[in-house]
């Protein structure tokens, strides 16, 4: 069974960069040429913003009206992907969560991981 | 402001049947596959409807999609306790280039 675990530090400083790493286990990314893996924010109290969305690849897509620049990165032999939020101010505060959604948008975003707390904060 | 407008609360009573209703434009909704999401508090998310109107494997048929035009809905029937959550909406927009989602409908049972 297809498992997401988030991972990274619940607490970021201004003006820095937020690193979060999602595992996958039950799956092999390498393998998974139908998916693209992806992330997800949720502001405290706030509905959902999709972040970007990242191929076995490396090819990835981001969302345009994010203010920090995006990076995401996939690591094949460790099986897991990566986030990178640069410049974060109080904005970013969230819950982060990883996910995955098939090449054909069709399909949705089918599973999840338990989401991260990420608090930006000096 | 979210690109897609979702009501944010409904509510009925046990056993009753309620929809929840997403609208946007022919950017995402009107050329694009609507799904729906449930999300208990203080969990993540879970795929309820895909593809308009179909059910992942182990989803009770009591929820039902459907999309028309710009807009698409959720039904719930039968509704029970357990279905207190928010839900939301998401699809592909094709003028921004992004998944886009509702800003979220809390139903209360």
């Amino acid at each position: 069974q297809l498992q997401l675990q988030e991972s990274g530090p619940g607490l970021v400083k201004p003006s820095e960069t937020l690193s979060l790493t999602c595992s996958v286990s039950g799956a092999s990314i390498s393998s998974s040429i139908d998916y693209y893996w992806v992330w997800i924010r949720q502001p405290p109290g706030k509905g959902l913003e999709w972040i970007g969305s990242i191929y076995y690849s490396g090819r990835g897509s981001y969302n345009p009206s994010l203010r920090s620049p995006v990076t995401m990165s996939v690591d094949t032999s460790n099986n897991r992907f990566s986030l990178k939020l640069t410049s974060v101010t109080a904005a970013d505060t969230a819950v982060y969560y990883c996910a995955r959604h098939h090449v054909l948008t069709v399909y949705g975003m089918d599973v999840w991981g338990q989401g991260t707390t990420v608090t930006v904060s000096s | 402001q979210s690109v897609l407008t979702q009501p944010p609360l409904v509510s009925a009573a046990p056993g009753q049947k309620v929809t929840i209703s997403c609208s946007g434009n022919s950017f995402n909704i009107g050329n694009n596959y609507v799904s729906w999401y449930q999300q208990f508090p203080g969990t993540a998310p879970k795929l309820l409807i895909y593809d308009n109107d179909k059910r992942p494997s182990g989803i009770p048929d009591r929820f039902s999609g459907s999309k028309s035009g710009t807009s698409a809905t959720l039904g719930i029937s039968g509704l029970q306790t357990g279905d207190e959550a928010d839900y939301y909406c998401g699809t592909w927009d094709s003028r921004v280039s992004a998944w886009v989602f509702g800003d979220g409908t809390k139903l209360t049972v």
